[in-house]
């Protein structure tokens, strides 16, 4: 079967910096993705990645490495408004995104 | 731009009524478009695809009676929820992919968050 494994929640501190990360099992691998989801509201893009390495984008940070089935999420100098769950998704083989439950991450001031 | 619609926001019904939600994409064209449910703290549960022009596809264990999906057009699928009872409230999410940017494979309306009564 499919599966995505993700932390189910983390603590971090404000200004500190946390990684979140995602193993999966596919049938078939087109891309992996990371999504922020603030409780309430509908889950908004933050990084996409179909090779392997890092992927950089302001504080966020995307890895990806294919032949482990791993990626994990940096968020560097967090903040209060970082607090949210943080989804992780796989296209697999027929385009189909396949999600993680989620990871809540909670910032401590 | 990928800017995604739904409408409404929220709402309340009464138990037995039917109950539309819109997804619309406002700036490109959406030939498949998703819909979620997601009850409170959990993750997002896939309820159907459908595609532009034909019948959607839905995950098991979705009654497809219920939930009717229609994708009449490139930038609009409808969801109605059919004799909505209390356990149908929840929050629902359409997504939408735009397949000439396929690296970001669904951008996401804001959601419905219907409460049945």
């Amino acid at each position: 079967g499919q599966n995505i494994d993700q932390p189910t929640e983390m603590t971090a501190t404000e200004g500190a910096i946390v990684q979140i990360n995602c193993t999966y099992q596919t049938s078939g691998f087109n891309g992996l993705f990371w999504y922020q989801q603030h409780a309430g509201e509908a889950p908004t893009f933050l990084s996409y990645n179909v090779l392997d390495g890092l992927e950089e984008k302001g504080r966020f940070s995307s890895f990806l490495s294919r032949s482990k089935g791993y990626s994990y999420l940096l968020l560097k100098e967090l903040q209060m408004k970082d607090s949210a769950s943080y989804l992780c998704a796989v296209k697999d083989s027929n385009y189909q995104l396949i999600w993680g439950a989620g990871t809540k991450l909670i910032i401590k001031p | 731009g990928a800017v995604v619609s739904q409408h409404p926001s929220w709402v309340i019904c009464k138990s037995g009524t039917s109950v539309k939600i819109e997804c619309r994409s406002l700036d490109f064209q959406a030939t498949t478009m998703f819909w979620y449910r997601q009850f409170p703290k959990q993750s997002l549960m896939l309820m159907a695809t459908s595609n532009e022009g034909s019948k959607a596809t839905y995950e098991q264990g979705v009654e497809k009676d219920k939930f009717l999906i229609n994708h009449a057009s490139l930038t609009l699928s409808t969801l109605t929820v059919t004799s909505a009872h209390p356990e149908d409230s929840s929050f629902y999410i359409c997504s939408a992919r735009d397949a000439e940017r396929e690296a970001r494979a669904a951008f996401f309306g804001p959601g419905t968050r219907l409460t049945v009564l």
